[in-house]
Protein backbone atom coordinates (compact mmCIF):
# COMPACT_ATOMS: atom_id res chain seq x y z
CA UNK A 1 0.00 0.00 0.00
CA UNK A 2 0.86 3.85 -0.47
CA UNK A 3 2.91 5.29 2.22
CA UNK A 4 4.31 8.49 2.91
CA UNK A 5 6.72 8.72 5.88
CA UNK A 6 8.05 11.97 7.58
CA UNK A 7 10.00 12.19 10.41
CA UNK A 8 7.69 11.70 13.25
CA UNK A 9 9.64 13.22 15.89
CA UNK A 10 10.11 17.12 16.14
CA UNK A 11 12.59 18.89 14.52
CA UNK A 12 14.66 21.29 17.08
CA UNK A 13 16.90 24.04 15.46
CA UNK A 14 18.16 27.29 16.17
CA UNK A 15 17.44 30.44 14.70
CA UNK A 16 19.51 31.27 11.80
CA UNK A 17 20.04 27.91 10.91
CA UNK A 18 18.79 25.89 7.96
CA UNK A 19 15.73 23.12 8.59
CA UNK A 20 16.07 20.08 6.71
CA UNK A 21 12.71 18.01 6.26
CA UNK A 22 12.23 14.46 4.74
CA UNK A 23 9.53 13.44 2.77
CA UNK A 24 9.87 9.33 1.66
CA UNK A 25 7.60 7.46 0.00
CA UNK A 26 6.98 4.11 -1.22
CA UNK A 27 4.44 2.33 -3.87
CA UNK A 28 3.76 5.51 -5.51
CA UNK A 29 4.63 7.29 -8.63
CA UNK A 30 3.18 10.86 -8.04
CA UNK A 31 3.02 13.27 -11.42
CA UNK A 32 3.90 16.24 -8.40
CA UNK A 33 4.76 16.94 -4.81
CA UNK A 34 3.41 19.97 -2.77
CA UNK A 35 4.73 21.14 0.90
CA UNK A 36 2.31 22.47 3.55
CA UNK A 37 2.48 24.64 6.62
CA UNK A 38 -0.07 23.66 9.14
CA UNK A 39 -0.40 25.56 12.56
CA UNK A 40 -2.13 24.46 15.66
CA UNK A 41 -6.39 24.27 15.24
CA UNK A 42 -5.55 25.25 11.40
CA UNK A 43 -5.74 24.34 8.40
CA UNK A 44 -2.94 23.60 5.82
CA UNK A 45 -1.17 26.53 3.86
CA UNK A 46 0.33 25.62 0.73
CA UNK A 47 4.10 26.07 0.30
CA UNK A 48 5.76 24.71 -3.00
CA UNK A 49 4.80 22.17 -5.67
CA UNK A 50 7.33 20.00 -7.39
CA UNK A 51 6.79 18.22 -10.08
CA UNK A 52 8.19 14.67 -11.00
CA UNK A 53 10.65 15.95 -13.92
CA UNK A 54 12.02 18.92 -11.72
CA UNK A 55 14.68 18.72 -9.23
CA UNK A 56 14.25 21.25 -7.24
CA UNK A 57 12.37 24.55 -6.78
CA UNK A 58 12.92 27.79 -4.55
CA UNK A 59 10.92 30.47 -3.34
CA UNK A 60 12.50 32.96 -1.08
CA UNK A 61 14.01 31.26 2.33
CA UNK A 62 12.32 27.93 1.09
CA UNK A 63 13.76 25.50 -1.36
CA UNK A 64 12.71 22.35 -2.41
CA UNK A 65 14.30 19.00 -4.00
CA UNK A 66 12.37 15.70 -5.58
CA UNK A 67 14.53 12.36 -5.99
CA UNK A 68 11.90 10.29 -7.91
CA UNK A 69 14.58 8.00 -8.13
CA UNK A 70 15.59 7.75 -3.97
CA UNK A 71 11.18 8.43 -4.05
CA UNK A 72 12.40 11.11 -1.66
CA UNK A 73 11.70 15.23 -1.22
CA UNK A 74 13.69 17.49 1.27
CA UNK A 75 12.34 20.42 2.42
CA UNK A 76 14.80 23.48 3.61
CA UNK A 77 14.40 26.34 5.44
CA UNK A 78 17.26 28.58 5.66
CA UNK A 79 18.04 31.76 8.29
CA UNK A 80 14.87 29.65 10.25
CA UNK A 81 13.53 32.17 12.39
CA UNK A 82 10.97 31.26 15.91
CA UNK A 83 7.77 32.32 12.97
CA UNK A 84 8.65 29.17 11.61
CA UNK A 85 7.97 26.82 14.00
CA UNK A 86 5.06 24.63 12.73
CA UNK A 87 3.64 21.11 11.42
CA UNK A 88 5.29 20.50 7.72
CA UNK A 89 3.06 18.59 5.38
CA UNK A 90 4.02 16.61 2.08
CA UNK A 91 1.74 16.00 0.03
CA UNK A 92 2.07 13.84 -3.24
CA UNK A 93 -0.34 13.96 -6.26
CA UNK A 94 -0.98 12.21 -9.42
CA UNK A 95 -2.32 14.20 -12.71
CA UNK A 96 -5.00 15.92 -12.98
CA UNK A 97 -5.22 17.40 -9.74
CA UNK A 98 -7.14 14.56 -8.44
CA UNK A 99 -6.83 13.66 -4.34
CA UNK A 100 -3.71 14.45 -2.13
CA UNK A 101 -2.28 12.14 -0.27
CA UNK A 102 -0.60 13.08 2.82
CA UNK A 103 2.79 12.74 4.99
CA UNK A 104 2.41 11.94 8.52
CA UNK A 105 4.36 15.64 8.88
CA UNK A 106 7.14 17.00 10.98
CA UNK A 107 6.89 19.74 13.87
CA UNK A 108 9.90 22.21 13.44
CA UNK A 109 10.89 24.21 16.51
CA UNK A 110 13.14 27.33 15.78
CA UNK A 111 14.08 28.43 19.02
CA UNK A 112 15.45 32.29 19.61
CA UNK B 1 -5.80 34.00 -3.53
CA UNK B 2 -8.18 31.88 -3.34
CA UNK B 3 -9.96 31.96 -0.16
CA UNK B 4 -11.78 28.57 1.33
CA UNK B 5 -14.34 29.57 4.27
CA UNK B 6 -15.50 26.57 6.14
CA UNK B 7 -17.87 27.46 9.28
CA UNK B 8 -18.57 26.52 12.07
CA UNK B 9 -14.54 26.26 13.45
CA UNK B 10 -15.91 25.24 16.49
CA UNK B 11 -18.72 22.72 17.69
CA UNK B 12 -20.27 21.16 20.48
CA UNK B 13 -22.99 18.68 19.89
CA UNK B 14 -24.59 15.67 22.14
CA UNK B 15 -24.38 11.79 21.19
CA UNK B 16 -26.56 11.17 18.95
CA UNK B 17 -27.16 13.90 17.16
CA UNK B 18 -26.55 15.51 13.74
CA UNK B 19 -23.94 18.40 12.72
CA UNK B 20 -23.71 20.34 9.71
CA UNK B 21 -20.11 21.49 8.47
CA UNK B 22 -20.40 24.07 5.68
CA UNK B 23 -17.32 24.89 3.10
CA UNK B 24 -17.40 27.54 1.12
CA UNK B 25 -15.24 28.76 -2.02
CA UNK B 26 -15.20 32.69 -1.78
CA UNK B 27 -13.65 33.40 -5.19
CA UNK B 28 -13.65 30.82 -7.46
CA UNK B 29 -16.04 27.90 -8.54
CA UNK B 30 -15.02 24.48 -7.54
CA UNK B 31 -16.29 21.73 -9.10
CA UNK B 32 -14.47 19.36 -6.40
CA UNK B 33 -13.78 19.82 -2.89
CA UNK B 34 -12.09 17.28 -0.42
CA UNK B 35 -13.32 16.33 3.23
CA UNK B 36 -10.17 15.26 5.20
CA UNK B 37 -10.19 14.34 8.99
CA UNK B 38 -7.53 14.92 11.28
CA UNK B 39 -6.73 13.26 14.66
CA UNK B 40 -4.47 14.92 17.35
CA UNK B 41 -0.87 15.02 16.08
CA UNK B 42 -1.71 13.11 12.88
CA UNK B 43 -1.67 13.82 9.76
CA UNK B 44 -4.93 14.60 7.16
CA UNK B 45 -6.74 11.71 6.15
CA UNK B 46 -8.92 12.26 2.91
CA UNK B 47 -12.78 10.76 3.82
CA UNK B 48 -14.18 11.64 0.24
CA UNK B 49 -14.07 13.30 -2.70
CA UNK B 50 -16.84 15.12 -3.43
CA UNK B 51 -17.88 16.79 -6.84
CA UNK B 52 -20.42 19.11 -7.70
CA UNK B 53 -23.75 17.95 -8.90
CA UNK B 54 -22.91 14.04 -8.48
CA UNK B 55 -22.43 11.65 -5.64
CA UNK B 56 -19.64 11.82 -3.23
CA UNK B 57 -16.52 9.26 -3.74
CA UNK B 58 -16.07 7.77 0.03
CA UNK B 59 -12.87 6.65 0.61
CA UNK B 60 -12.07 3.50 1.80
CA UNK B 61 -13.63 2.72 5.33
CA UNK B 62 -15.56 5.86 5.31
CA UNK B 63 -19.52 5.36 6.04
CA UNK B 64 -21.57 7.13 3.66
CA UNK B 65 -24.07 6.80 5.54
CA UNK B 66 -22.59 8.40 8.68
CA UNK B 67 -20.71 11.28 6.44
CA UNK B 68 -23.17 12.74 4.43
CA UNK B 69 -21.83 15.25 1.58
CA UNK B 70 -23.99 17.43 -0.29
CA UNK B 71 -22.20 19.64 -3.24
CA UNK B 72 -25.65 21.27 -4.55
CA UNK B 73 -23.48 24.45 -5.97
CA UNK B 74 -19.99 25.64 -7.66
CA UNK B 75 -18.87 27.27 -4.00
CA UNK B 76 -20.50 25.41 -1.32
CA UNK B 77 -20.18 21.70 -0.16
CA UNK B 78 -21.27 20.34 3.28
CA UNK B 79 -20.53 17.46 5.12
CA UNK B 80 -22.89 16.24 8.40
CA UNK B 81 -22.09 13.77 10.79
CA UNK B 82 -25.14 11.77 11.65
CA UNK B 83 -25.65 10.31 14.67
CA UNK B 84 -22.49 11.66 15.78
CA UNK B 85 -20.55 9.63 18.72
CA UNK B 86 -17.62 10.87 20.48
CA UNK B 87 -15.37 8.92 18.40
CA UNK B 88 -16.51 11.27 15.77
CA UNK B 89 -14.55 13.68 17.48
CA UNK B 90 -11.87 15.40 15.75
CA UNK B 91 -10.74 17.75 13.67
CA UNK B 92 -12.19 18.20 9.86
CA UNK B 93 -10.72 20.07 7.03
CA UNK B 94 -12.39 20.80 3.79
CA UNK B 95 -10.33 21.76 0.35
CA UNK B 96 -11.28 23.40 -2.97
CA UNK B 97 -9.40 22.43 -5.80
CA UNK B 98 -9.21 25.57 -7.39
CA UNK B 99 -8.30 25.14 -11.33
CA UNK B 100 -7.00 28.54 -11.72
CA UNK B 101 -4.23 28.05 -9.46
CA UNK B 102 -0.89 26.55 -9.69
CA UNK B 103 -1.56 23.95 -7.19
CA UNK B 104 -5.10 23.32 -7.60
CA UNK B 105 -5.71 22.98 -3.67
CA UNK B 106 -7.14 25.95 -1.21
CA UNK B 107 -8.16 24.45 2.68
CA UNK B 108 -10.37 25.52 4.44
CA UNK B 109 -9.50 26.72 8.35
CA UNK B 110 -11.07 23.52 9.71
CA UNK B 111 -13.92 22.52 12.29
CA UNK B 112 -13.22 21.02 15.39
CA UNK B 113 -15.80 19.06 16.58
CA UNK B 114 -16.18 17.54 20.39
CA UNK B 115 -19.18 15.03 21.02
CA UNK B 116 -20.25 14.90 24.35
Amino acid sequence: SQKIEQNSEALNIQEGKTATLTCNYTNYSPAYLQWYRQDPGRGPVFLLLIRENEKEKRKERLKVTFDTTLKQSLFHITASQPADSATYLCALGNTGFQKLVFGTGTRLLVSP
Amino acid sequence: GAVVSQHPSRVICKSGTSVKIECRSLDFQATTMFWYRQFPKKSLMLMATSNEGSKATYEQGVEKDKFLINHASLTLSTLTVTSAHPEDSSFYICSARDEGALYGYTFGSGTRLTVV
